[in-house]
């Protein structure tokens, strides 16, 4: 195990619904990260927290709604999503997010999420 | 614009040969480059690191080359096994959170 778990691991939602997933992290790192990783593309960086600030979101729709209470959990908020947000959602943890090598990412299994 | 190719979707080698990975960029600057490994319904594991000024980087059967001249690293798995077999992705590091890149993945399959 990487020191970074994700809840629920599989998740079915309609477009009307709402739901919120999960990170945590056990590593004492300061960075977290949301990906979103499609079929045949490659992982898209969604968004970057530092110290519990949020410092990247990657042009993505309002309908994604991150949250990073402290430096060990990470949420994110879904509504009205459409069924090409079906994808895996990865989130990832790193000492830092300054650009050097302390920013090896340590990554979450993954939310499967199917939107109906 | 910036690009990340890694060389085949899918590479299939025979058990106790060499598998050689390709990733190719064009546009970047990297400051350095990473390798992962991912296993289906999971999250990429970190493998290696290789920083520009660094040609070659060892780790037990893992060997990653990286030529800034060429813009290409390469990543070798020698003596490879059935339990090889997984995605392996590139990602290119030039600077700043929001210049993490990842390419594609290719699937390698080593077949006992």
């Amino acid at each position: 195990e990487t020191g970074v778990t994700q809840t629920p691991r599989h998740l079915v939602m309609g477009m009307t619904n709402k739901k919120s997933l999960k990170c945590e992290q056990h590593l004492g790192h300061n960075a977290m990260y949301w990906y979103k990783q499609s079929a045949k593309k490659p992982l898209e960086l969604m968004f970057v927290y530092s110290l519990e600030e949020r410092v990247e979101n990657n042009s993505v729709p309002s309908r994604f709604s991150p949250e990073c209470p402290n430096s060990s959990h990470l949420f994110l908020h879904l509504h009205t999503l459409q069924p090409e947000d079906s994808a895996l959602y990865l989130c990832a943890s790193s000492q830092e997010a300054s650009g050097g090598a302390r920013d090896t990412q340590y990554f979450g299994p993954g939310t499967r999420l199917t939107v109906l | 614009s910036q690009k990340i190719e890694q060389n085949s979707e899918a590479l299939n080698i025979q058990e106790g040969k060499t598998a050689t990975l390709t990733c190719n960029y064009t546009n970047y600057s990297p400051a350095y480059l990473q390798w992962y490994r991912q296993d289906p319904g999971r999250g990429p594991v970190f493998l290696l690191l290789i920083r520009e000024n660094e040609k070659e980087k060892r780790k037990e059967r893992l060997k990653v080359t990286f030529d800034t001249t060429l813009k290409q690293s390469l990543f070798h798995i020698t003596a490879s096994q059935p339990a090889d077999s997984a995605t392996y992705l590139c990602a290119l590091f030039s600077g700043g959170y929001q210049k993490v890149t990842f390419g594609t993945g290719t699937k390698l399959q080593v077949i006992p």
